[in-house]
């Protein structure tokens, strides 16, 4: 299976801030097909998951441009700027890749 | 509005079965692969497996954490998910989430339904 490492586990920070969170995969996360599937979530308290980046830089629908992607092969970050309460929570990244698909163990952003 | 909605989760003694649904709604569903992924407290999602749309046949993958245990399938004709759980393990324990696929990432999640395997 793919490992996919985020760093660091947990992550304080202060309001309007800005912070980055890195997923490393075991091996290249480029597809036959020559698209990377690297996605990122993040899960508030008592949620699920909700889609925030897909293949890499692609913010999904309704997610504001203080999120943004970036990497390839098997070095990807997410950066926050400008954080806001709603921020807070567990980012985790997914790659679609390889078989079987595998989330990252989490980032957890907090308040300092 | 996408909306999935997971029921029949509970309390199941290890080596028992449980089924679970998710019933979509919002979309229309024989157009989309449809996964079941879980999570146990506190720790990391875990993708179980998907079913394929109807353009391709509604095979299955699976997760080899779970396969030939765990098995997907769909009524199309109601809109439904199903994921049937077999020979339960006290590992298997956790919140286990319907998901839309769209091209390779979950876009819609259900809320979730709690499964503890336990004697």
């Amino acid at each position: 299976d793919v490992l996919m490492t985020q760093t660091p586990v947990s992550l304080p920070v202060s309001l309007g801030g800005q912070v980055s969170i890195s997923c490393r995969s075991s091996q290249s996360l480029v597809h036959s097909d020559g698209n990377t599937y690297l996605h990122w979530y993040l899960q508030k308290p008592g949620q699920s998951p909700q889609l925030l980046i897909y293949r890499v830089s692609n913010r999904f629908s309704g997610v504001p441009d203080r999120f943004s992607g970036s990497g390839s092969g098997t070095d990807f970050t997410l950066k926050i700027s400008r954080v806001e309460p709603e921020d807070l929570g567990v980012y985790y990244c997914l790659q679609s890749t390889h078989f079987p698909w595998t989330f990252g163990g989490g980032t957890k952003l907090e308040l300092k | 509005e996408v909306k999935l909605l997971e029921s029949g989760g509970g309390l199941v003694q290890p080596g028992g079965s449980m089924r679970l649904s998710c019933a979509a709604s919002g979309f229309t569903f024989t157009d989309f692969y449809m996964n079941w992924i879980r999570q146990p407290a506190g720790k990391a999602p875990e993708w179980l497996g998907f079913i394929r749309n109807k353009a391709n046949g509604y095979t299955t993958e699976y997760n080899p954490s779970v396969k030939g245990r765990f098995t997907i399938s769909r009524d199309n004709t109601q809109n439904m998910l199903y994921l049937q759980m077999n020979t339960l393990r006290a590992e298997d324990t956790a919140t286990y989430y319907c998901a839309r696929l769209q091209w390779y990432y979950f876009d819609y999640w259900g809320q979730g339904v709690m499964v503890t395997v336990s004697s």
